[in-house]
């Protein structure tokens, strides 16, 4: 099993630029949940999917960020346009359920210049 | 809202010694999760402890669940340099809501020799 895959693995981009983050979650697994962490906020969760769906976006910390998930083996993180607050890294999750045990992906490490 | 607190949320500690780390949340719930975290890694899963009394163990850690009293505990025994790292809990909310999991802002554990 090759777990959870995250691409790229770091991006560093100008201020204004539009950034797309990928996520393959763990195959059979139905809920995916995309998180940042920084020193200062910690960890937070930005969306979760259920079977595709979102079901709770309430941490997506305003309009330039939107999530996506076509089918049950792909999701993207965008924003656009990117400032230098958005610098962070960022988890996607997976789980069989969504009140199941996660599995993080390596990150994406983003930083906005 | 759920809410996650962890204590301490640094400790420096050396071999050999005993310590324990505090998990205490707001509201019901019946499944707690342990990650620990190294320094520029992904969150790796620990424990899944899913009902009040369960206590998991693995090497020198174990951790505990207290349903009623809202608190786990994961325990240290011994202490090694190699379990230096930072370590979440995470608590669903199991009295309806649809929220993912809530983490704990970690506690930062630093074994010296």
């Amino acid at each position: 099993d090759a777990g959870v895959i995250q691409s790229p693995r770091h991006e560093v981009t100008e201020m204004g630029q539009e950034v797309t983050l990928r996520c393959k979650p763990i195959s059979g697994h139905n809920s995916l949940f995309w998180y940042r962490q920084t020193m200062m906020r910690g960890l937070e969760l930005l969306i979760y999917f259920n079977n595709n769906v979102p079901i709770d976006d309430s941490g997506m910390p305003e309009d330039r960020f939107s999530a996506k998930m076509p089918n049950a083996s792909f999701s993207t993180l965008k924003i656009q346009p990117s400032e230098p607050r958005d610098s962070a890294v960022y988890f996607c999750a997976s789980s069989l359920q969504f009140y199941n045990e996660q599995f993080f992906g390596p990150g994406t490490r983003l930083t906005v210049l | 809202e759920l809410k996650v607190e962890q204590n301490p949320l640094f400790l420096s500690m050396q071999e050999g010694k005993n310590y324990t780390i505090y998990c205490n949340y707001s509201t019901t719930s019946d499944r707690l999760y342990w990650y620990r975290q190294d320094p520029g890694k992904s969150l790796e899963s620990l424990f899944v402890l899913l009902s009040n009394g369960a206590v998991k163990q693995e090497g020198r850690l174990m951790a505990s669940l207290d349903t009623k009293a809202r608190l786990s505990t994961l325990h240290i025994t011994a202490a090694v340099h190699d379990l230096s790292a930072t370590y979440f809990c995470a608590v669903w909310d199991s009295g309806g809501g649809a929220d993912g999991l809530t983490f704990g802002k970690g506690t930062h554990l630093i074994i010296q020799p």
